[in-house]
C-alpha cells in the first residue's frame, strides 16, 4: 500500500509563478485536505473535500486552488506565488469522517518562493 | 472559533515520565487525537480519545476529561527518539475537519 503519495518533496518558485502540488491515496477514503505548517506553529488547513466533485475552504485558502476529480486525487494549486506561500504543505486523507479518526499524511512539500 | 492550547516545549531525560497537556474550548464535543511529527517528517496519529478516561498503546497513554475540556498525553520510559513534536487535534466545531493544536516540542536528553 503506498497510502498518501504527495509530490514533489522540494519546490522552489519565483513570486508570481504558478504550480501544482499533487497529492494521491489508494486507500479510497472520501476525505481529502490541504495543510501548510509554519515554524513553529500547528497545522492550519488551507482547503478540503468531502468526496469527488466536491471541495471548500479551509482556514487559509487565499492563493490556493483545488479541484476533486477522482476519489484518488486532490491537487492543490498556486496561481501566483508570493513569499507569504513560503511553506511546508501536507496533504491528508481520511476513511470517514463520522467514524474514523485517524488522518493519514503524505510525506510533505517543502515549498521556497523567492 | 476553536482553539487548543499545548506547552511550546517540554525537556526531560531518558527513561523518564513525560505529560503533555491540551485544553480546548469548543461549542461541540468531539474527542482529542494524538500526533507525533519527528523533525522533517509528516505527522503520524498516535492515539484517540473519545470518552474520558484513560487509553493506552504501549509506551503512550492518553486521557481525556470533556467536563474540564483538557487531555493530556503520558509518555513513559523515554527513549531518544520520542525527540519530536506532538500535536493534539480535534474536530471542528461542524465535525467535519481537524484542529490542530500549536505543538509541544519534546526533547530528550541522554
Amino acid at each position: 500500500n503506498a497510502g498518501v503519495t504527495q509530490t514533489p518533496k522540494f519546490q522552489v518558485l519565483k513570486t508570481g509563478q504558478s504550480m501544482t502540488l499533487q497529492c494521491a491515496q489508494d486507500m479510497n477514503h472520501e476525505y481529502m485536505s490541504w495543510y501548510r505548517q509554519d515554524p513553529g506553529m500547528g497545522l492550519r488547513l488551507i482547503h478540503y473535500s468531502v468526496g469527488a466533485g466536491i471541495t471548500d475552504q479551509g482556514e487559509v485558502p487565499n492563493g490556493y486552488n483545488v479541484s476533486r476529480s477522482t476519489t484518488e486525487d486532490f491537487p492543490l494549486r498556486l496561481l501566483s506565488a508570493a513569499p507569504s506561500q513560503t511553506s511546508v504543505y501536507f496533504c491528508a486523507s481520511n476513511k470517514d469522517r463520522g467514524a474514523n479518526e485517524k488522518l493519514f499524511f503524505g510525506s510533505g512539500t517543502q515549498l521556497s518562493v523567492l | 472559533g476553536q482553539s487548543l492550547e499545548q506547552p511550546s516545549e517540554v525537556t526531560a531525560v531518558e527513561g523518564a515520565i513525560v505529560q503533555i497537556n491540551c485544553t480546548y474550548q469548543t461549542s461541540g464535543f468531539y474527542g482529542l487525537s494524538w500526533y507525533q511529527q519527528h523533525d522533517g517528517g509528516a505527522p503520524t496519529f498516535l492515539s484517540y480519545n473519545a470518552l474520558d478516561g484513560l487509553e493506552e498503546t504501549g509506551r503512550f497513554s492518553s486521557f481525556l476529561s470533556r467536563s474540564d475540556s483538557y487531555g493530556y498525553l503520558l509518555l513513559q520510559e523515554l527513549q531518544m527518539k520520542d525527540s519530536a513534536s506532538y500535536f493534539c487535534v480535534q474536530r471542528d466545531n461542524y465535525g467535519q475537519n481537524f484542529v490542530f493544536g500549536p505543538g509541544t516540542r519534546l526533547s530528550v536528553l541522554p
